[in-house]
This record gives structure tokens, sequence and C-alpha cells, in this order.
């Protein structure tokens, strides 16, 4: 599986938009980017994924660049209870329809702040 | 609905004991997974199933870890003669596997204290 680099850590006020960035720049054309997220003592919690469109659902917004080595997920309106590690991860979609692994890094974590 | 759910929820073990932890996927989830978490890590993936079968265990650290899912539905992760090194959260997910790329849904985990 490719590998994704996120920065260690990131902040941002409550209420405001939390913008978190990964760089995929071996990503290959049959790969997704998948985003988790995870509460201290809980296990991780999809948010969302995509292949190459930008992607919204209730959670946050994905923003994929045109080369895809790239992407940027987007919590709109961030409160205390986003404060979580967020890992954005390369997933290799198979084409026997079988699931294949996530492959975790470290993440990134977010401290939302007062 | 039901998520995945695992237990215990915490396990403490004296060095050398066996240790069985059990996963209960979300009803109807074909795929089933495995992952070890140590502290300030990301979790690293361990095992794989496809309804009974193990189709992927690479991620195992050693023959004392041995996972089963004999009727294709719930799970156990069998730790024989623990380590401390084996200290960690043991994490299961679940995904539909009928549509490739399904999103996995995880437990909160299994802490498991070797002393």
């Amino acid at each position: 599986d490719a590998k994704t680099t996120q920065p260690p850590s990131m902040d941002c006020a409550e209420g405001r938009a939390a913008n978190l960035p990964c760089n995929h720049s071996t990503i290959s054309g049959n790969e997704y980017v998948y985003w988790y997220r995870q509460i201290h003592s809980q296990g991780p919690q999809y948010i969302i994924h995509g292949l190459k469109n930008n992607e919204t659902n209730e959670m946050a917004s994905l923003i994929i660049t045109e080369d895809r080595k790239s992407s940027t997920l987007i919590l709109p309106h961030a409160t205390l209870r986003d404060t979580a590690v967020y890992y954005c991860i390369v997933r290799v979609a198979l084409e026997t329809g079988a699931n294949s692994k996530l492959t975790f890094g470290k993440g990134i974590t977010l401290s939302v702040r007062p | 609905g039901a998520g995945v759910s695992q237990s215990p929820r915490y396990k403490v073990a004296k060095r050398g004991q066996d240790v069985a932890l059990r996963c209960d996927p979300i009803s109807g989830h074909v795929s089933l997974f495995w992952y070890q978490q140590a502290l300030g890590q990301g979790p690293e993936f361990l095992t794989y199933f496809q309804n009974e079968a193990q189709l992927d265990k690479s991620g195992l650290p050693s023959d004392r870890f041995f996972a089963e899912r004999p009727e294709g539905s719930v799970s156990t992760l069998k730790i024989q003669r623990t380590q401390q090194e084996d200290s960690a959260v043991y994490l299961c997910a679940s995904s539909q596997g009928q549509v490739h790329n399904s999103p996995l849904h995880f437990g909160n985990g299994t802490r498991l204290t070797v002393t």
C-alpha cells in the first residue's frame, strides 16, 4: 500500500473549520483515500473515503487534488468532541470483491481549543 | 444498530498465561479483521477473515497468536504463553465485504496487560 504523510499535530479554535492535510504522492489508480479518527480509549471511527472526486457527508468533507497526490479533510465547525487522532490511509480496491486491510500510520493529533 | 462488540474490555494476565479475546462483529458482516495497538502507535494489522476462512495472517507476530472464526460470525483471538511485549489494545473490525472497499467498523478493543 502507498504510504501517507501527515503533520504530527495541529490545533484549531472551537467553531472554526479544521483542515487536516495528507500527502500520498505514490498513490496508485486503484487506491482510495480513507480517513478515520480515534478518540481516547475508543476504537477508530470511520469518517469518509474517496477515489478522485470530492466527497461530503454529515461528518466531514474530503478534498482530493486533481493529481491525487494529496488530500484535505475538512471538519466545517470543530467542537471539543472532535479532539482526536486522525488517520489518513490509502487502501487498495481489490478486483475480487474481497476486502483489503487498512494500514495505519501515526496520524495527526487534532486539538480543538475552547 | 449494534456495533462491533469486544470482550472483555480489560484483561490482566500473568506472564505465561493463555488468554482468549472475543469479537462479535456487526450482524451480517462477512469480513473480520484483528489489529494490535501499542501505546502511542497506530493500529497494526494482525489477521483477516472472509466468512470462516482466514485469508491473511501475515501480521500475527508469532506462533503464540492464533485466531479463529469457525462459523463465520464470532471470532476469538488466542494468545498462548503471554509475554510482556503482548501488552496492547487488541481491536476487532468488521465490514460488509459484499461491496469491495466497504469501510471497516471497529470495536472499542480489549486492553491486555501482561504482568
